[in-house]
């Protein structure tokens, strides 16, 4: 079975632009979630999507966003980027809601902001 | 809220000693608790977890941990470290208010293997 597959692994882009990262969770997979990893900060909690609602929200600004669609993959989207936005982001795919549903990650998009 | 606290950003252990990776959590309400494993320019691996039940659970790779309500810790081990398990590791923690993908995590322990 497929893993959790996240695409672009690297993506550079220039301050004020958007960006759209994309992940595709493993084949059964309803709840995905996203989290930002820095040096700095560490792993933090962006947003959970099931059944394409957003369940579950951390606390980035609005320009962070995110969707799921009907298929479960699910997209997120900064806007008007920023230099701190430089990170790893992690998709993990869960297969529902319960806690012992583990989270299995993607190896992640590298944002690089300049 | 909800934290977790690892003591020691690195660690630093010879093959074959005991590996020692702390971590301590606060939460108000029953902790579900977890350690990931994350290799170099790879996402995490889920290591164990800690739900309800024994208190010492095993993971993959020889790792275990034991939850110990009293001292509010979740520390991982490993009896004989192996030159493979050079990697950062994380404790996390969520609750069962906190259903779905949000978990806390701590700062993360880098662990090295000398030879």
């Amino acid at each position: 079975k497929a893993g959790v597959t996240q695409t672009p692994r690297y993506l550079i882009k220039t301050r004020g632009q958007q960006v759209t990262l994309s992940c595709s969770p493993i084949s059964g997979h309803r709840s995905v979630s996203w989290y930002q990893q820095t040096p700095g900060q560490g792993l933090q909690f962006l947003f959970e999507y099931f059944s394409e609602t957003q369940r579950n929200k951390g606390n980035f600004p609005g320009r962070f966003s995110g969707r799921q669609f009907s298929n479960s993959r699910s997209e997120m989207n900064v806007s008007t980027l920023e230099l701190g936005d430089s990170a790893l982001y992690l998709c993990a795919s869960s297969l529902n809601r319960e806690i012992n549903s583990p989270l299995h990650f993607g190896n992640g998009t590298r944002l690089t902001v300049t | 809220a909800q934290s977790v606290t690892q003591l020691g950003s690195h660690v630093s252990v010879s093959e074959g000693a005991l590996v020692l990776l702390r971590c301590n959590y606060s939460s108000s309400v029953p902790p579900y608790l977890f350690w990931y494993v994350q290799y170099p320019n790879q996402g995490l691996q889920l290591l164990l977890k800690y739900t309800t039940g024994a208190t010492l659970v095993k993971g993959i790779n020889g790792f275990e941990a034991e939850f110990k309500k009293s001292e509010t810790s979740f520390h991982l081990t490993k009896p004989s470290a192996h030159m493979s398990d050079a990697a950062e590791y994380f404790c996390a923690v969520s609750d069962l208010y906190n259903q779905g993908g949000k978990l806390i995590f701590g700062q993360g322990t880098e662990l090295s293997v000398k030879p």
